[in-house]
């Protein structure tokens, strides 16, 4: 079955700063990459994701790249905020098909203003 | 739309009770699963779904039973509790498969003492 690594587990940051959190996963099959933000006591929520087919994607702050040969993929978060603290997962599978999907073990940011 | 709904939100059992932890969604997703949630072990998932009537096992499916009669419910039970299935719980669903991203229900906290 798929593995999921995801690093760091803690990571703090300046405001302003950037911050990156990235996972490694081993099936070559997996195809789709979520990545999502769970903010204290709430529910992860999903923040952006990534096709196989795809190097690179943005959504105004963050963006996730993926390569493939090394199979691993990362998430940016450029001009951090303190809402930025949450706890990010990342996630990976198959979407061909009705597959499990596998998460990381989770990355807990800290922006310190 | 009130997307995933989980019910109760806080739980205390006694060891050796059993009950169940519901979940229902109103946006005709295919798939759900249920997965919980531990210190530094992020999300693993204990059984899944892809439509009414069919179900599978995930990463820790030991202890825990589901049935899909309907597409908008998707009931996990408990059998007979344990302290170590005390953990934070969450029902997430997709429309299409798990290349669609979860939208997740706010989490059931179970403690088994």
């Amino acid at each position: 079955g798929e593995n999921v690594e995801q690093h760091p587990s803690t990571l703090s940051v300046q405001e302003g700063d950037s911050a990156v959190i990235k996972c490694t996963y081993s099936d070559s099959a997996s195809n789709y990459f979520p990545w999502y933000k769970q903010e204290l006591g709430k529910r992860p929520q999903l923040i952006i994701d990534i096709r196989s087919n795809v190097g690179e994607k943005k959504d105004q702050r963050i963006a996730v790249t993926l390569n493939k040969t090394a199979k691993h993929f990362s998430l940016h978060i450029t001009e951090t905020q303190p809402e930025d603290s949450a706890v990010y997962f990342c996630a990976a599978t198959y979407s061909g098909g009705y597959q499990k999907v596998t998460f990381g073990t989770g990355t807990k940011l800290q922006v310190i203003p | 739309n009130a997307g995933v709904t989980q019910t109760p939100k806080f739980q205390v059992l006694k060891t050796g009770q059993s009950m169940t932890l519901q979940c229902a969604q109103d946006m005709n997703h295919e798939y759900m699963s249920w997965y919980r949630q531990d210190p530094g072990m992020g999300l693993r998932l204990i059984h899944y779904s892809v439509g009414a009537g069919i179900t599978d096992q995930g990463e820790v499916p030991n202890g825990y039973n589901v049935s899909r009669s309907t597409t908008e419910d998707f009931p996990l039970r408990l059998l007979s509790a344990a302290p170590s299935q005390t953990s934070v719980y969450f029902c997430a669903s997709s429309y299409g498969g798990p290349g669609d991203g979860y939208t997740f229900g706010s989490g059931t906290r179970l403690t088994v003492v």
